[in-house]
């Protein structure tokens, strides 16, 4: 079993459309969480922590369950710029070494 | 701006030649990583460094081998690269212990 798993997708939705992505983590005591963003033919980067009460940035929103070991993200209002791969990362121990998940493919068309 | 400056986008070499993939960072950081990331399996650690001539393995260390002189520069050492090689290798940078990695803009490798 992967340490951390995404659907793969790709997801198409339209402009304006609600579209969430899980992803589940094998390690029980993972400490930390962390989705990133990676536009087609460029380097990853972070676009949101997962906190365990739940945090949101904008249009954004994160969820954490530790019960059931998956992160969530959430995207309201779906915008073309949105349209990237979307990777859960996960560090299982205190440290610095994380673990990314595959990505989530996300077309966002008009 | 910071900045992760990895010095070949595009490499093309032959099976059984040395390859040396270059990273530098500006922003002081003692973390530096190196993965490689393939279609379906999202990006593998390879190796990192936590400070200047510490180096740890990571998940896939296996040809590979790496280089921290400086606190600043950290290679990756392919001595005889084979096919099997060849994807995009990402160098990366954080402060100890924060989940934030500043990624250079990859390294593409072709071994032939």
């Amino acid at each position: 079993r992967k340490e951390v798993e995404q659907d793969p997708g790709p997801f198409n939705v339209p402009e304006g459309a609600t579209v969430a992505f899980n992803c589940t983590y094998s390690n029980s005591a993972s400490q930390s969480f962390f989705w990133y963003r990676q536009d087609c033919r460029k380097e990853p980067k972070l676009l949101m922590s997962v906190y365990s009460s739940g945090n949101e940035d904008g249009r954004f929103t994160a969820q954490l369950n530790r019960a059931s070991q998956y992160i969530s993200l959430l995207i309201r209002d779906s915008k073309l710029s949105d349209s990237a791969t979307y990777l859960c990362v996960v560090n299982p121990q205190h440290g610095n070494k994380l673990v990314f998940g595959a990505g989530t493919i996300l077309r966002v068309k008009s | 701006d910071v900045k992760v400056t990895q010095s070949s986008r595009y490499l093309v070499k032959r099976t059984g030649e040395k390859v040396f993939l270059e990273c530098v960072q500006d922003m002081d950081h003692e973390n530096m990583f190196w993965y490689r990331q393939d279609p379906g399996l999202g990006l593998r650690l390879i190796y990192f460094s936590y400070d200047v001539k510490m180096k740890e393995k990571g998940d896939i260390p296996e040809g590979y081998s790496v280089s921290r002189e400086k606190k600043e520069r950290f290679s990756l050492i392919l001595e005889s690269a084979s096919t099997n090689q060849t994807s995009m290798y990402l160098c990366a940078s954080s402060q100890q212990n924060t989940g934030e990695l500043f990624f250079g803009e990859g390294s593409r490798l072709t071994v032939l």
